[in-house]
């Protein structure tokens, strides 16, 4: 009965590679995102998604390419993987408007670490 | 200036004390805040939100919110030592579609 929940877990990955993180959730919720949190723990948002359409979307590579076939899903591609990219990745969702105003859920997190 | 700005601590309390967390954010119109608690190597779980001024309790948690001021704080009772974690204040600023921004949190330590 997991709300929010991700695979993989943990990613470990070679400089150059590409790889998928993807997201589920099951709250009903009409809008998804994902957060990048560094070393320093600071989460900072990357893309959000209401209902399929892309609303959110934050300075980032355009290696980095979100997907969502529905709104209950939300995937992350990555190409040409790099160092830099090494960090844990939320998925999160919340519903955009009404009374909740935006509370959002989070996934376990990916840990992805590049070599 | 830092859209959301906490203090990064780390804030030590003894436990059974009164823990304060405190947050200013820099755009006034903001209209929605939150504080999330996460523990180390876990993810950001969502504790207390408020939306007008004044405060807003929730057993042991006190969320206290001056728009005036631009001050959002979170107070914790009878501190536990399971309290001790990173407590990340976010705020949704008005207008479009809703981008929340977090601060860098505030590591707390309850010492039993």
């Amino acid at each position: 009965d997991t709300a929010v929940s991700q695979t993989p877990k943990y990613l470990v990955t070679q400089m150059g590679n590409d790889k998928s993180i993807k997201c589920e959730q099951n709250l009903g919720h009409d809008t998804m995102y994902w957060y990048k949190q560094d070393s320093k723990k600071f989460l900072k948002i990357m893309f959000s998604y209401n209902n399929k359409e892309l609303i959110i979307n934050e300075t980032v590579p355009n290696r980095f390419s979100p997907k969502s076939p529905d709104k209950a899903h939300l995937n992350l591609h990555i190409n040409s993987l790099e160092l830099g990219d090494s960090a844990v990745y939320f998925c999160a969702s919340s519903f955009l408007a009404g009374g909740s105003r935006n509370e959002q859920f989070f996934g376990p997190g990916t840990r992805l670490t590049v070599l | 200036q830092k859209e959301v700005e906490q203090n990064s601590g780390p804030l030590s309390v003894p436990e059974g004390a009164i823990a304060s967390l405190n947050c200013t954010y820099s755009d006034r119109g903001s209209q929605s805040f939150f504080w999330y608690r996460q523990y180390s190597g876990k993810s950001p779980e969502l504790i207390m939100s408020i939306y007008s001024n004044g405060d807003k309790e929730d057993g042991r948690f006190t969320a206290q919110l001056n728009k005036a001021s631009q001050y959002v704080s979170l107070l914790i009772r009878d501190s536990q030592p399971s309290d001790s974690a990173t407590y990340l204040c976010a705020v949704n600023p008005p207008g479009g579609y809703q981008k929340v921004t977090f601060g860098t949190g505030t590591k707390l330590q309850v010492i039993p």
